[in-house]
């Protein structure tokens, strides 16, 4: 595709139930980024993939979330059990190489989550 | 934690003057980048100056780099309503693991 697509685009769910987000990188990215923005504030990195492997999953806020990339291309973030407090933008990039080597993010329009 | 703090949080000037926006950051850095977000959506890329840059140009975009201060700054010149965004700045430092950290933003508004 054009660009990094992510689905749902808005997602409202209940208190405990589990969600999946999708996000589709560029196609030849072979990072993708996973971001978390709540209301009014910057965002916060949850968890990255150079290629299928996630070497740091320091940012993931806990257990209750985890991440998968297959085929080197599509990522899902799975939350379990949701909590309000999981309300917000999920934001995913992708870029050719980590940024390590001075490379700029694709991001997608995220999917905002809402937990009720 | 945040790595970058942009100032001011909020900025609105009239259409045709210039916008500067800061960014200070705590670590030693790789690079650093702006990146511009509309509608609390999606971010764009707009410029990254690397360590060993002090100054960039793109268009009406100026980025200033001060590895000594660890700060940088973005100018747009000759503002339009169509800049009305929050800017956001980014670094990527040596042993972050290849992530980029990203400040609070800062809320332009152009008034036409």
């Amino acid at each position: 595709g054009a660009g990094v697509s992510q689905s749902p685009s808005n997602k409202v769910t209940e208190k405990g139930k589990d969600v999946e987000l999708r996000c589709d990188p560029i196609s030849g990215h072979t990072a993708l980024y996973w971001y978390r923005q709540s209301l009014g504030q910057g965002l916060e990195f949850l968890i990255y993939f150079q290629g299928n492997s996630a070497p740091d999953k320091s940012g993931l806020p806990s257990d209750r979330f985890s991440a998968e990339r297959t085929g080197g291309s599509v990522s899902t973030l799975t939350i379990q059990r949701t909590q309000q407090e999981d309300s917000a933008v999920y934001l995913c990039a992708s870029s050719p190489r980590l940024t390590g080597k001075n490379e700029k993010l694709f991001f997608g329009s995220g999917t905002q989550l809402s937990v009720l | 934690s945040q790595q970058g703090e942009e100032d001011p949080q909020a900025l609105s000037i009239q259409e045709g003057e210039n916008a500067t926006m800061n960014c200070s950051y705590k670590t030693s850095i790789n690079n650093l980048q702006w990146y511009r977000q509309n509608s609390g959506r999606g971010l764009v890329h707009l410029i990254l100056i690397r360590s060993n840059e002090r100054e960039k140009h793109s268009g009406r975009l100026r980025v200033t780099l001060d590895t000594s201060k660890k700060s940088s700054s973005l100018l747009i010149t000759a503002s339009r309503a169509a800049d009305t965004a929050s800017y956001f700045c980014a670094t990527d430092a040596p042993g972050a693991n290849s992530k980029l950290t990203f400040g609070k933003g800062i809320t332009l508004s152009v008034r036409p």
